[in-house]
């Protein structure tokens, strides 16, 4: 079946600097990959859709200078969240929609989950 | 815009209870319509899904039928188990866009 692996699965950093989040689809090709972030108790928030070789598409209130995503390959997408704040603290998830389907759901990864001191 | 609205909980039962989750849509067209389950500190895996009207989507005894008249997506297990204590997100997809989602249901099931 299809699987998507997220690391880290956690990762604690400090106050301003960078972390990066990988997301990769181990046995198939992924054009689109998203990137949601959800709150404790709370629904999944979507960030924005990763497309391979092309910009990302960012939500409304989504900040894509903090928020980086990178998809230079159809197995693989990045989010670096830069110069990192308290409040970015959350948990991350990635999620891979198989190339050629349409309507049979999305893979998503483990979750990774960030704590910024 | 898309949208899905799912029972609130949190949802607490004791084991072999009948367990029912409510699920409703608002969308054009014909969405595909899923369920995930959220297991702690985890990511989250696909529990079932109905791509059109009338289908039921069941896995591991869980059912949900896709009913386009009421617009509804309700979870349904007529015996729930510890094992089964989670998040139970329903979400929505249109053509192969993004997911939305509902704001989960948290079950807790009691021995």
């Amino acid at each position: 079946g299809a699987v998507v692996s997220q690391h880290p699965s956690w990762v604690i950093c400090k106050s301003g600097t960078s972390v990066k989040i990988e997301c990769r689809s181990l046995d198939f090709q992924a054009t689109t990959m998203f990137w949601y972030r959800q709150f404790p108790k709370q629904s999944l928030m979507l960030m924005a859709t990763s497309n391979e070789g092309s910009k990302a598409t960012y939500e409304q209130g989504v900040e894509k200078d903090k928020f980086l995503i990178n998809h230079a390959s159809l197995t693989l997408s990045t989010l670096t969240v830069t110069s990192a704040h308290p409040e970015d603290s959350s948990f991350y998830i990635c999620s891979a929609r198989r190339d050629g389907t349409r309507n049979y759901g999305y893979t998503f990864g483990s979750g990774t989950r960030l704590t910024v001191v | 815009g898309d949208s899905v609205t799912q029972m609130e909980g949190p949802v607490t039962l004791s084991e072999e209870a009948f367990l029912t989750i409510n699920c409703t849509y608002t969308a054009t067209g014909y969405p595909s319509l899923f369920w995930y389950v959220q297991y702690p500190g985890e990511g989250l895996q696909l529990l079932l899904k109905a791509t059109k009207a009338d289908d039921k989507g069941s896995n591991k005894g869980f059912e949900a039928t896709y009913r386009k008249e009421t617009t509804s997506f309700h979870l349904e297990k007529g015996s729930v188990q510890v094992s089964d204590s989670a998040v139970y997100f329903c979400a929505l997809s249109r053509g192969g866009n993004d997911m939305r989602f509902g704001a989960g249901t948290r079950l807790t099931v009691k021995p």
